[in-house]
């Protein structure tokens, strides 16, 4: 499985665009990137999946370069309501039947 | 469409004693997966369930550790002769293919608290 590497915590402010970068050098042919998004209390929730280039939904988006050793979560104009746990995660499509968390990101988003 | 249903949302327990936990996944789905989380931690796997049969239970610690998923009803995490170190939050998810690239769906949790 690849290594993964991300920040421990990032604090930002409301309005502002938040990057939240991902290291996974030894990432294999089939791996895909997602991102889970942890608020307190609460169980994991799915936020995007990518394979590789830009992918964006209605909630953030994924930035994959060619090499697709690294990703960025982007999150658009933050809210409150965006302070969580981000957890980038390298899923193998190859039947694997599990997901493997790391310690993720806490964002913490500032008035 | 109601998502994953954990039961109790809080448990306490008196270290020795038996702690049930409870998930139902969501209408259709035929996966389920068990995570324990500590404070501060990310999620780590325990065991991965189909209807009947237990498909991967590496995460499972070897002792006094249970899961099944029977044919009807939902899915039980059972903890026998429960200590300290079992206080945790449980999380449960389903899924309708097995593949987690698809997605998984977690319910919000159970919150154990031995004392």
């Amino acid at each position: 499985l690849a290594k993964i590497t991300q920040p421990i915590s990032m604090d930002s402010y409301e309005g502002q665009e938040v990057n939240i970068t991902c290291s996974h050098n030894n990432i294999a042919t089939n791996d895909y990137i997602t991102w889970y998004q942890q608020f307190p209390s609460q169980g994991p929730r799915f936020i995007i999946q990518g394979y590789k280039t830009k992918v964006t939904n209605e909630v953030a988006s994924l930035f994959i370069p060619a090499d697709r050793k690294s990703s960025t979560l982007s999150l658009p104009r933050v809210s409150l309501s965006d302070t969580a746990v981000y957890y980038c995660l390298v899923v193998p499509d190859d039947g694997y039947n599990k997901l493997i968390f790391g310690a993720g990101t806490r964002l913490a988003v500032h008035p | 469409n109601a998502g994953v249903m954990q039961n109790p949302r809080h448990l306490v327990r008196r270290r020795g004693q038996e702690a049930r936990l409870r998930c139902s996944p969501m209408k259709g789905h035929s996966h389920v997966y068990w995570y324990r989380q500590l404070p501060e931690e990310g999620l780590k796997f325990m065991v991965y369930l189909q209807k009947e049969n237990i498909i991967d239970e590496s995460g499972m610690p070897k002792e006094r550790f249970s899961a099944e998923f029977p044919k009807e009803g939902p899915s039980i995490l059972r903890i026998q002769q429960v200590v300290r170190g079992d206080s945790a939050a449980y999380f449960c998810a389903s899924s309708a293919t097995g593949q987690p690239n698809y997605g998984y769906t977690f319910g919000s949790g159970t919150r154990l608290t031995v004392v």
